[in-house]
């Protein structure tokens, strides 16, 4: 069974650009998540999606949205890009109210 | 509001000593609670968990027990090996807001030969 895929896995960008960052669910999994784990920050809720829903977002500002599609893959855009967005965006999935399981992540620079 | 806290590493040990990693929980209800394991370089695995009070997760050696009266959840392994060098992090999920893991700050633990 494949796991959770993520791409790309490094991402370099500028401040003031924009990334989308793609994840890919286990088959059969309706919900995916997103999660930061910055340097010195640890891991912080982003976002929640279950059957095309944004459920739940964490504390982060609106230029870090999100959608899922009706195949229930999901992207991460982060627009005007700040240099302490530098980071791992790791995405998760799970079946409703189940163990979630983890990318590798995405590795994002911001130059 | 609810929070996970750790014990700080690192922690560095000999191989085949016993490990034991400290998770304390603060949190309304009953949350699930989760060890989650990153190796170098990877995601997070889900390592073991546990829903309710007095169960015990348990998986790959590693042990830890849902303590609702200390409100803990500690990380167990009675001989450790070289490959489990990694950062681990403890974690609670509340039922009402299933989709949302809260995290522990970490501990990265060293294994040496």
């Amino acid at each position: 069974e494949a796991g959770v895929t993520q791409s790309p896995t490094h991402l370099i960008k500028t401040r003031g650009q924009q990334a989308t960052l793609r994840c890919s669910p286990i088959s059969g999994h309706t919900s995916v998540y997103w999660y930061q784990q910055a340097l010195g920050l640890g891991l912080q809720f982003l976002l929640w999606y279950d059957e095309g829903e944004e459920r739940n977002r964490g504390n982060f500002p609106p230029r870090f949205s999100g959608r899922q599609f009706p195949n229930y893959s999901s992207e991460l855009n982060v627009n005007a890009l700040e240099l302490e967005d530098s980071a791992l965006y790791l995405c998760a999935s799970s079946f409703p109210n189940q163990p979630q399981h983890f990318g590798d992540g995405t590795r994002l620079s911001i130059l | 509001g609810d929070s996970v806290t750790q014990m700080e590493g690192p922690v560095t040990l000999s191989e085949e000593a016993f490990l034991t990693i400290n998770c304390t929980y603060t949190a309304t209800g009953y949350p699930s609670l989760f060890w989650y394991v990153q190796y170098p370089g990877e995601g997070l695995q889900l390592l073991l968990k546990a829903t309710k009070a007095d169960d015990k997760g348990s998986n790959k050696g590693f042990e830890a027990t849902y303590r609702k009266e200390t409100t803990s959840f500690h990380l167990e392994k009675g001989s450790v090996q070289v490959s489990d060098s990694a950062v681990y992090f403890c974690a609670l999920r509340k039922t009402d807001s299933w989709g949302k893991l809260q995290f522990g700050a970490g501990t990265q633990v060293v294994v040496t030969p």
